[in-house]
Protein backbone atom coordinates (compact mmCIF):
# COMPACT_ATOMS: atom_id res chain seq x y z
CA UNK A 1 0.00 0.00 0.00
CA UNK A 2 0.95 3.55 -0.80
CA UNK A 3 2.51 5.28 2.12
CA UNK A 4 0.41 9.01 1.01
CA UNK A 5 -2.96 8.54 -0.81
CA UNK A 6 -4.70 11.61 -1.96
CA UNK A 7 -8.40 11.51 -2.92
CA UNK A 8 -9.73 12.09 -5.58
CA UNK A 9 -7.57 11.26 -7.49
CA UNK A 10 -9.06 12.99 -10.83
CA UNK A 11 -11.76 15.85 -10.73
CA UNK A 12 -13.72 18.23 -12.65
CA UNK A 13 -15.68 20.86 -11.30
CA UNK A 14 -17.93 23.99 -11.80
CA UNK A 15 -16.91 27.73 -10.84
CA UNK A 16 -18.10 28.55 -7.59
CA UNK A 17 -18.22 24.77 -6.25
CA UNK A 18 -16.76 23.77 -2.75
CA UNK A 19 -14.12 21.22 -3.46
CA UNK A 20 -12.18 19.52 -0.61
CA UNK A 21 -9.12 17.34 -1.70
CA UNK A 22 -7.60 14.67 1.34
CA UNK A 23 -4.51 13.53 1.66
CA UNK A 24 -3.93 10.40 4.39
CA UNK A 25 -0.14 9.56 4.84
CA UNK A 26 0.75 5.91 6.97
CA UNK A 27 4.46 7.18 7.60
CA UNK A 28 4.31 8.79 10.89
CA UNK A 29 5.29 12.28 10.22
CA UNK A 30 4.26 15.19 11.95
CA UNK A 31 4.96 17.52 8.79
CA UNK A 32 2.60 17.70 5.56
CA UNK A 33 2.56 19.83 3.18
CA UNK A 34 0.04 21.02 0.05
CA UNK A 35 1.85 21.96 -3.45
CA UNK A 36 0.13 22.83 -6.65
CA UNK A 37 1.87 21.94 -9.90
CA UNK A 38 1.66 23.79 -12.77
CA UNK A 39 3.76 23.59 -16.20
CA UNK A 40 6.85 25.62 -16.42
CA UNK A 41 6.12 26.90 -12.69
CA UNK A 42 7.41 23.67 -10.64
CA UNK A 43 5.75 23.23 -7.18
CA UNK A 44 4.47 26.18 -5.39
CA UNK A 45 3.30 25.51 -1.64
CA UNK A 46 0.16 26.25 -0.75
CA UNK A 47 -0.47 25.38 2.72
CA UNK A 48 1.76 23.57 5.48
CA UNK A 49 1.41 22.05 8.61
CA UNK A 50 3.97 21.06 11.66
CA UNK A 51 1.59 18.98 13.98
CA UNK A 52 -2.41 18.82 14.60
CA UNK A 53 -2.13 22.17 16.37
CA UNK A 54 -0.08 23.52 13.70
CA UNK A 55 -1.22 25.15 10.52
CA UNK A 56 0.98 27.67 8.17
CA UNK A 57 0.26 29.98 4.85
CA UNK A 58 2.52 28.99 2.10
CA UNK A 59 3.46 31.48 -0.86
CA UNK A 60 0.15 30.94 -2.44
CA UNK A 61 -2.63 30.49 -0.07
CA UNK A 62 -5.29 32.74 -0.72
CA UNK A 63 -8.24 31.00 -2.38
CA UNK A 64 -7.38 27.66 -0.32
CA UNK A 65 -8.01 26.72 3.09
CA UNK A 66 -6.87 23.50 5.23
CA UNK A 67 -7.31 21.14 8.01
CA UNK A 68 -5.20 18.88 9.95
CA UNK A 69 -8.09 16.24 11.35
CA UNK A 70 -5.51 13.88 12.55
CA UNK A 71 -1.41 13.37 12.32
CA UNK A 72 -2.07 10.83 9.64
CA UNK A 73 -4.61 13.31 7.89
CA UNK A 74 -4.50 16.90 5.85
CA UNK A 75 -7.13 18.52 3.62
CA UNK A 76 -7.22 20.87 1.20
CA UNK A 77 -10.41 22.89 0.56
CA UNK A 78 -11.49 25.32 -1.93
CA UNK A 79 -14.47 27.35 -0.70
CA UNK A 80 -15.17 28.69 -4.18
CA UNK A 81 -13.49 27.09 -6.90
CA UNK A 82 -11.59 29.50 -10.06
CA UNK A 83 -10.70 28.27 -13.57
CA UNK A 84 -7.08 29.48 -12.19
CA UNK A 85 -7.10 26.66 -9.85
CA UNK A 86 -7.07 24.39 -12.60
CA UNK A 87 -3.63 22.27 -11.41
CA UNK A 88 -2.28 19.34 -10.32
CA UNK A 89 -2.40 19.24 -6.29
CA UNK A 90 0.40 17.24 -4.15
CA UNK A 91 0.36 16.01 -1.01
CA UNK A 92 3.42 15.59 1.05
CA UNK A 93 5.03 14.13 4.16
CA UNK A 94 8.23 14.47 6.03
CA UNK A 95 9.65 13.32 9.18
CA UNK A 96 11.98 16.76 9.71
CA UNK A 97 13.47 19.76 8.00
CA UNK A 98 16.57 17.67 6.45
CA UNK A 99 15.17 14.75 5.00
CA UNK A 100 13.45 13.95 1.99
CA UNK A 101 9.71 14.82 1.06
CA UNK A 102 7.38 11.72 0.59
CA UNK A 103 4.87 12.52 -2.10
CA UNK A 104 1.39 11.12 -2.81
CA UNK A 105 0.46 10.36 -6.45
CA UNK A 106 -1.35 13.42 -7.12
CA UNK A 107 -4.99 15.13 -8.00
CA UNK A 108 -6.01 16.65 -11.51
CA UNK A 109 -8.11 19.09 -10.94
CA UNK A 110 -9.72 20.90 -13.63
CA UNK A 111 -12.37 24.29 -13.25
CA UNK A 112 -14.54 24.92 -15.52
CA UNK B 1 14.64 34.46 0.45
CA UNK B 2 15.67 31.06 -0.58
CA UNK B 3 15.57 30.09 -4.36
CA UNK B 4 16.44 27.09 -7.26
CA UNK B 5 17.03 27.79 -10.39
CA UNK B 6 17.63 24.71 -12.95
CA UNK B 7 17.99 24.37 -16.59
CA UNK B 8 14.71 24.89 -18.65
CA UNK B 9 14.05 21.96 -20.61
CA UNK B 10 12.94 20.24 -22.40
CA UNK B 11 16.52 18.30 -22.75
CA UNK B 12 16.56 15.89 -25.89
CA UNK B 13 19.19 13.30 -25.85
CA UNK B 14 19.66 10.20 -27.35
CA UNK B 15 20.14 6.59 -25.90
CA UNK B 16 23.39 6.12 -24.28
CA UNK B 17 24.13 10.17 -24.50
CA UNK B 18 25.56 11.97 -21.16
CA UNK B 19 22.98 13.71 -19.38
CA UNK B 20 24.17 16.67 -16.75
CA UNK B 21 21.27 19.36 -15.80
CA UNK B 22 22.16 22.57 -13.48
CA UNK B 23 21.10 23.20 -10.39
CA UNK B 24 22.60 26.52 -8.38
CA UNK B 25 20.48 27.30 -5.06
CA UNK B 26 20.58 30.60 -3.41
CA UNK B 27 19.44 30.01 0.63
CA UNK B 28 20.29 31.26 4.45
CA UNK B 29 22.15 28.91 6.11
CA UNK B 30 22.88 25.53 5.18
CA UNK B 31 20.57 23.77 3.37
CA UNK B 32 19.46 19.70 2.57
CA UNK B 33 19.74 19.37 -1.17
CA UNK B 34 17.65 17.26 -3.55
CA UNK B 35 16.97 15.89 -6.76
CA UNK B 36 13.09 14.53 -7.71
CA UNK B 37 11.97 12.73 -10.69
CA UNK B 38 8.45 12.47 -11.47
CA UNK B 39 7.31 9.89 -14.33
CA UNK B 40 4.03 10.66 -16.83
CA UNK B 41 1.40 10.52 -14.52
CA UNK B 42 3.17 9.84 -11.08
CA UNK B 43 4.35 12.45 -8.18
CA UNK B 44 7.65 13.34 -7.50
CA UNK B 45 10.13 10.37 -6.22
CA UNK B 46 13.42 10.94 -4.73
CA UNK B 47 16.39 10.51 -6.86
CA UNK B 48 19.35 11.45 -4.49
CA UNK B 49 20.28 13.81 -1.68
CA UNK B 50 23.66 15.22 -0.28
CA UNK B 51 22.88 17.29 3.39
CA UNK B 52 26.14 18.91 3.73
CA UNK B 53 29.36 20.76 1.31
CA UNK B 54 31.35 18.07 -0.45
CA UNK B 55 28.36 14.93 0.16
CA UNK B 56 27.77 13.40 -3.13
CA UNK B 57 24.51 11.73 -3.67
CA UNK B 58 23.95 9.26 -5.97
CA UNK B 59 21.04 6.64 -7.36
CA UNK B 60 20.61 4.54 -10.29
CA UNK B 61 23.66 5.44 -12.27
CA UNK B 62 23.15 10.04 -11.59
CA UNK B 63 24.88 11.76 -9.40
CA UNK B 64 25.11 15.00 -7.93
CA UNK B 65 27.50 16.90 -5.80
CA UNK B 66 26.85 19.74 -3.54
CA UNK B 67 29.02 22.49 -3.97
CA UNK B 68 28.88 25.15 -1.64
CA UNK B 69 31.67 27.89 -3.43
CA UNK B 70 29.25 27.39 -6.39
CA UNK B 71 26.65 26.94 -4.89
CA UNK B 72 24.94 24.60 -7.04
CA UNK B 73 23.93 20.86 -7.21
CA UNK B 74 24.14 19.51 -10.77
CA UNK B 75 22.34 16.30 -11.92
CA UNK B 76 24.53 13.89 -14.04
CA UNK B 77 24.40 10.28 -15.27
CA UNK B 78 26.94 8.86 -18.01
CA UNK B 79 24.66 6.78 -20.44
CA UNK B 80 21.15 7.62 -20.39
CA UNK B 81 18.40 5.55 -20.88
CA UNK B 82 14.81 5.82 -22.40
CA UNK B 83 13.56 4.77 -19.21
CA UNK B 84 15.15 7.95 -17.63
CA UNK B 85 12.45 10.04 -19.62
CA UNK B 86 10.48 12.18 -17.12
CA UNK B 87 10.97 15.57 -15.00
CA UNK B 88 13.76 16.27 -12.94
CA UNK B 89 13.42 18.86 -10.18
CA UNK B 90 16.14 20.30 -7.82
CA UNK B 91 15.13 21.14 -4.36
CA UNK B 92 16.63 22.31 -1.07
CA UNK B 93 15.32 22.22 2.70
CA UNK B 94 16.54 24.84 5.21
CA UNK B 95 16.00 24.38 8.72
CA UNK B 96 12.67 25.71 8.75
CA UNK B 97 11.33 23.09 7.22
CA UNK B 98 9.65 24.74 4.38
CA UNK B 99 11.06 23.24 0.73
CA UNK B 100 11.86 25.32 -2.35
CA UNK B 101 11.21 23.68 -5.74
CA UNK B 102 13.13 24.81 -9.20
CA UNK B 103 10.59 24.84 -11.93
CA UNK B 104 11.54 21.19 -13.27
CA UNK B 105 13.48 20.31 -16.24
CA UNK B 106 11.68 17.70 -18.84
CA UNK B 107 14.26 15.19 -20.36
CA UNK B 108 13.39 13.21 -23.05
CA UNK B 109 15.66 10.51 -24.46
CA UNK B 110 15.19 8.98 -27.67
CA UNK B 111 16.05 5.42 -28.67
Amino acid sequence: DADVTQTPRNRITKTGKRIMLECSQTKGHDRMYWYRQDPGLGLRLIYYSFDVKDINKGEISDGYSVSRQAQAKFSLSLESAIPNQTALYFCATSGDSYNEQFFGPGTRLTVL
Amino acid sequence: GNSVTQMEGPVTLSEEAFLTINCTYTATGYPSLFWYVQYPGEGLQLLLKATKADDKGSNKGFEATYRKETTSFHLEKGSVQVSDSAVYFCALSTSGGKFQFGAGTQVVVTP
